[in-house]
């Protein structure tokens, strides 16, 4: 069985630094590409990028690059999200996500996903 | 703000059928593929349909997808009180070179 489990809440203020993960489980991890998705209270879905965890090479949505950093560790099979520098706005659930489908990324979906990270910038 | 259009909400009684439309561009869903997804308050999205019109293991044959030209459509048939949820649409955008979401639809059931 496929399983993503990611860490759990965060509290922290505005200006931190910040790193959650999401680690996989059941499947061939360095196979897949694991992407993260944001969604602020009471809003939708926003994709924030993908990273392939055989290479480390990472495609950010336009609407995230520079402000979050994507990595892996292959050895315990664990994806990491970073902000170097929170801000309030970055309150919202973050989730991360297996995706399969096509190398050229014209279908391509997210089949299983971790529980969520909430996190919390406030002052 | 997304770059794929849902309606916010659709609604309907028990039994009847509700279609959600996905609307974007030729250089999203003109070009790729569609997937959809249901999300129950407080918890994390669930895959229903891929490729336009796939169904993975599990999810009932209630849940079609089909995708015309640049929209997208999901159609829930025999409507149950536990199909209340938020459902969105995804796919590729080429000219972005990132995936994007739909601005998502609430259904309800009267």
């Amino acid at each position: 069985e496929v399983q993503l489990v990611q860490s759990g809440a965060e509290l922290r203020e505005p200006g931190e630094s910040l790193t959650i993960s999401c680690k996989g489980a059941g499947y061939s991890f360095t196979s897949y590409w694991i992407g993260w998705a944001r969604q602020m209270p009471e809003n939708g879905l926003e994709w924030m990028g993908i990273i392939y965890p055989g290479d480390s090479d990472v495609l950010y949505s336009p609407s995230f690059q520079g402000q979050v950093s994507m990595s892996v560790d292959k050895s315990t099979n664990t994806a990491y999200l970073q902000w170097s520098t929170l801000k309030a706005s970055d309150t919202a659930m973050y989730y991360c996500a297996r995706r399969l489908g096509r190398a050229n990324h014209h279908s391509n979906w997210f089949d299983s996903w971790g529980q969520g990270t909430l996190v919390t910038v406030s002052s | 703000q997304s770059v794929l259009t849902q309606p916010p909400s659709v609604s309907a009684a028990p039994g009847q059928k509700v279609t959600i439309s996905c609307s974007g561009t030729s250089s999203n869903i003109g070009s790729n593929y569609v997937s959809w997804y249901q999300q129950f308050p407080g918890t994390a999205p669930k895959l229903l349909i891929y490729d336009n019109n796939k169904r993975p293991s599990g999810i009932p044959d209630r849940f079609s997808g089909s995708k015309s030209g640049t929209s997208g459509t999901l159609g829930i048939t025999g409507l149950q009180t536990g199909d209340e949820a938020d459902y969105y649409c995804e796919t590729w955008d080429s000219s972005l070179s990132t995936g994007v979401f739909g601005t998502g639809t609430k259904v309800t059931v009267l």
